[in-house]
């Protein structure tokens, strides 16, 4: 179940960056869909959650007020909108598709987000 | 909650049965959920609500446990299955992971 990652990249303490994933192979708009990093060398920690339509969504404590989450239906896109970033955000963040909305059957690629002066 | 994985690294032969441990700090009733991630891979999921088989995972893996204390068991080791492997709680938001078990080559 193809899901292509972009949006990536380098940026500085307290910049921004938008990922995002578009989906292929699936009913997208009927899924759940979440982000989930893995800091190098480290395990993985989730990071947010949106329901199939988009009325649900969770962030975990550490990116609460920082990051968005957000989804377009209409063009099989999921995004996570990465504000205030800080050195400890950086990690491969992964999207992640959800049969049910708390676990995770496929996943992207992984898009590698550094954040340093 | 807090996901504490045992051991952190279980050295191992092919054909040897593997057995990982997960704890939870507190309840997550079945809400267990178990990955696979080999180097430089995406996770693979493996087992859900403790012991569903994921579509085409193989009947060596098996998951069992409830409430706080749940195991995942490969009865007998291919090399495909020297990886990293995590658990996952889906009890709670927020979702939490644990710090995962090695297994290794002997």
């Amino acid at each position: 179940v193809p899901l292509l990652q972009s949006g990536g990249g380098l940026v500085q303490p307290g910049g921004s960056l938008r990922l995002s994933c578009v989906a292929s192979g699936f009913t997208f708009g009927s899924y759940a869909m979440s982000w989930v990093r893995q800091a190098p060398g480290e395990g993985l920690e989730w990071v947010s959650a949106i329901s199939a339509r988009g009325d649900s969504i969770y962030y975990a404590d550490s990116v609460q007020g920082r990051f968005t989450i957000s989804r377009d239906n209409s063009k099989n896109a999921l995004f996570l909108q990465m504000n205030r970033l800080r050195v400890e955000d950086t990690a491969v963040y992964y999207c992640a598709k959800a049969p049910d909305i708390s676990y995770f059957d496929s996943w992207g690629q992984g898009t590698l987000v550094t954040v340093s002066s | 909650i807090v996901l504490t994985q045992s051991p952190a690294t279980l050295s191992l032969s092919p054909g040897e049965r593997a057995t990982l441990s997960c704890r939870a700090s507190q309840n997550v009733n079945n809400y267990l959920t178990w990955y696979q991630q080999k180097p430089g891979q995406t996770p693979r999921l493996l087992i859900y609500d403790a012991s569903n088989r994921a579509t085409g995972i193989p009947g060596r893996f098996s998951g069992s446990g409830s409430g706080t204390d749940f195991t995942l068991t490969i009865s007998s080791l291919e090399s495909e299955d020297f990886a990293v492997y995590y658990c996952q709680q889906r009890n709670n938001w927020p979702l939490t992971f644990g710090g995962g078990t090695k297994v290794e080559i002997k």
